[in-house]
């Protein structure tokens, strides 16, 4: 049973665009979201986080929104850029009763320059 | 400084082998994960060290799958009588803090199984 869910396998851009990722979920006790990022033959990379106490988290070029109602949460690439490129992961939380994060099966996002 | 480092990369184990893989997480981190990553989706959760303390191994698929962490440092998945389902990139990751805030995530061992 999928609790984390991104349902795009794969998205393409051209370079400067706009990049948007979707998440959806569907235990409404995660409080605790994050982005990973992963390349080929990687483990994925820690990228951006935000807290069910926020909407919205920035950091540079890449942003988190967070709709608790909607349970969705999306991330902002602007601009973006070719070394984008690579899989992209949500994971969700619950940091009451949890260790463990919920991860979606990724999106393939690819810039073309 | 070091990441997360895992060994071997790549196995390939017959089926009804036991296989051991090895996690070396970042430096004074306290919480140690393991992860199952099958083709085409995203990690799932097998188990998680506090220190030396196996607080959770609730993800841990059967009875064949046993975790260690002996000194709180590295860690051990081994795996015994292996199965086709159980080929899969196993990754370990590792946070400095109790509550885990940011994992650091090792480049995974690709376990195959013939």
């Amino acid at each position: 049973d999928q609790q984390v869910k991104q349902n795009s396998p794969s998205l393409s851009v051209q370079e400067g665009r706009i990049s948007i990722l979707n998440c959806d979920y569907t235990n409404s006790m995660f409080d605790y979201f994050l982005w990973y990022k992963k390349y080929p033959a990687e483990g994925p990379t820690f990228l951006i986080s935000i807290s069910s106490i926020k909407d919205k988290n920035e950091d540079g070029r890449f942003t988190v929104f967070l709709n608790k109602s909607a349970k969705h949460l999306s991330l902002h690439i602007v601009p973006s850029q070719p070394g984008d490129s690579a899989v992209y992961f949500c994971a969700a939380s619950d940091r009451a009763t949890g260790n463990q994060f919920y991860f979606g099966t990724g999106t393939s996002l690819t810039v073309i320059p | 400084g070091a990441g997360v480092s895992q060994s071997p990369r790549y196995k390939v184990a017959k089926r009804g082998q036991d296989v051991a893989l090895r996690c070396d997480p970042i430096s004074g981190h306290v919480s140690l994960f393991w992860y199952q990553q099958a083709l085409g989706q995203g990690p799932e959760f097998l188990t998680y060290f506090q220190n030396e303390a196996q607080l959770d191994k609730s993800g841990l698929p059967s009875d064949r799958f046993f975790a260690e962490r002996p000194e709180g440092s590295v860690s051990t998945l081994k795996i015994q009588r292996t199965q086709q389902e159980d080929s899969a990139v196993y990754l370990c990751a590792s946070s400095p803090l109790r509550y885990h805030d940011e994992q650091y995530f090792g480049p995974g061992t690709r376990l195959t199984v013939t």
